[in-house]
């Protein structure tokens, strides 16, 4: 079955304790990104990535890292957190130039920083 | 359920009623557009997409408008189910079409609710 995988999909932690939120996808997608998704705001887009090794700013890239050393697998990284990046977070995956639009999305993560 | 659906406007509709969810945008230059669906728990699904060179296109129980003149999209959906219960969500991309550099920006969305 084609999906995006999202682990863990909730996630308690402290301020400045390290985390990695996985993501996977098994299409063979070239582009994947990660957005945050917070009450009122809508999706806004942290970081994204159009091939391995190439990863680049979204809107919201203050606080997160990201790496792409593998086509399917696309990490996200807060190496501090902190109280504002409580949210719900979304990989999402599609093709490069074929069907550009059709974003597949995970089924998201719900992180809560303390 | 996700918090997502909290401080959303609310559609609220009687089984088997028609529902139209209606989203403006806000760049003139947004060649495509993309509704979404966002049942509690989970992922956007993508539904339905328009090309800005038409005004209308038809899928399954779906119907999406789109009207240029005032940057304003809709999505109607015919006799709906409890199954339709979710929030919606417009996207439109900017950028050129399959360029690597296209991105897409997200409404915020409608929660619909069903009554049976």
């Amino acid at each position: 079955e084609a999906q995006v995988t999202q682990n863990p999909r909730y996630l308690i932690t402290v301020t400045g304790k390290k985390l990695t939120v996985t993501c996977s996808q098994n299409m063979n997608h070239e582009y994947m990104s990660w957005y945050r998704q917070d009450p009122g705001l809508g999706l806004r887009q942290i970081y994204y990535s159009m091939n391995v090794e190439v990863t680049d700013k979204g809107d919201v890239p203050e606080g997160y890292k990201v790496s792409r050393k593998e086509k399917r697998n696309f990490p996200l990284i807060l190496e501090s957190p902190s109280p504002n990046q409580t949210s719900l977070y979304f990989c999402a995956s599609r093709p490069y130039l074929d069907k550009p639009y059709e974003q597949y999305f995970g089924p998201g993560t719900r992180l809560t920083v303390t | 359920g996700e918090s997502v659906g909290l401080h959303l406007p609310t559609l609220s509709v009687q089984e088997g009623d028609n529902s139209i969810i209606n989203c403006a945008y806000s760049n003139s230059a947004s060649d495509y557009f993309i509704w979404y669906k966002q049942e509690s728990g989970k992922g956007p699904q993508f539904i339905i997409d328009i090309r800005s060179n038409m005004d209308k296109r038809q899928g399954q129980r779906v119907t999406v408008l789109l009207n240029k003149t005032v940057k304003h999209l809709s999505l109607q959906i015919a006799a709906t189910q409890p199954g339709d219960s979710a929030v919606y969500f417009c996207a439109e991309n900017i950028g050129r079409y399959g360029g690597a550099t296209n991105k897409l920006i997200f409404g915020t969305g409608t929660l619909l609710a069903v009554q049976p």
